[in-house]
């Protein structure tokens, strides 16, 4: 069966540093793959998306990378504030041809 | 900021009610879908529509139904609520662009069915 697996553990870093999170996923060929930030209580907001024969997307202060032979996307925030704090979906279109979400990763940056 | 707006943004309501969830884009996407989360937990897809007059049933079975009579507008009602619905109702839309789809969500109705 399909499934999109991200970091289960809270991620707390310190800020200035660069926070890495994972998305893996299993019996998918997606063409691409796209990033959400979610507050607590809000809907999820796009963020970036990258398509299969990309390696690297940047927007800013994010990079994504796209494994597909790896079946991996790593995404990351360099110089990481407070405010990047909040849970991170990565998400993919599956079979039935609807976006399926993975249950995202919730980062804390430190002051 | 999208232009999709949920109205109401929190109800408490009483075993039994009938209740209608509003949700409405600016726009012009024709998919519309509706989402539940419950705190701290995935979204799972409980209805969705490519257009006027077409719903489907997403993966996770739900209670409710919806209609899309109208573009703009994606209402989802539930007949006789329970406190099982308790939960947050997140409606969004989809801009497709040859194969790609991005989605584009509202602020979310949380609901409390007492």
């Amino acid at each position: 069966s399909q499934k999109i697996e991200q970091n289960s553990e809270a991620l707390n870093i310190q800020e200035g540093k660069t926070a890495t999170l994972t998305c893996n996923y299993t019996n998918y060929s997606p063409a691409y793959l796209q990033w959400y930030r979610q507050d607590p209580g809000r809907g999820p907001v796009f963020l970036l998306l990258i398509r299969e024969n990309e390696k690297e997307k940047r927007k800013e202060r994010l990079k994504v990378t796209f494994d597909t032979t790896l079946k991996q996307s790593l995404f990351h925030i360099t110089a990481s504030q407070p405010a990047d704090s909040a849970t991170y979906l990565c998400a993919l279109l599956g079979s039935a041809r609807q976006l399926t979400f993975g249950s995202g990763t919730q980062l804390t940056v430190l002051p | 900021e999208a232009d999709i707006y949920q109205t109401p943004r929190y109800l408490v309501i009483g075993t039994g009610k009938k209740i209608t969830l509003e949700c409405s884009q600016t726009m012009g996407h024709d998919k519309m879908y509706w989402y539940q989360q419950d705190p701290g937990m995935e979204l799972h897809l409980i209805h969705y529509s490519y257009g006027v007059n077409s719903t489907e049933k997403g993966d996770l079975s739900s209670e409710s139904t919806v209609s899309r009579i109208r573009t703009e507008h994606f209402p989802l009602t539930l007949e006789s609520a329970r406190p099982s619905h308790t939960s947050q109702y997140l409606c969004a839309s989809s801009l497709v662009a040859g194969s790609q789809e991005t989605q584009y969500f509202g602020p979310g109705t949380r609901l409390l069915v007492l």
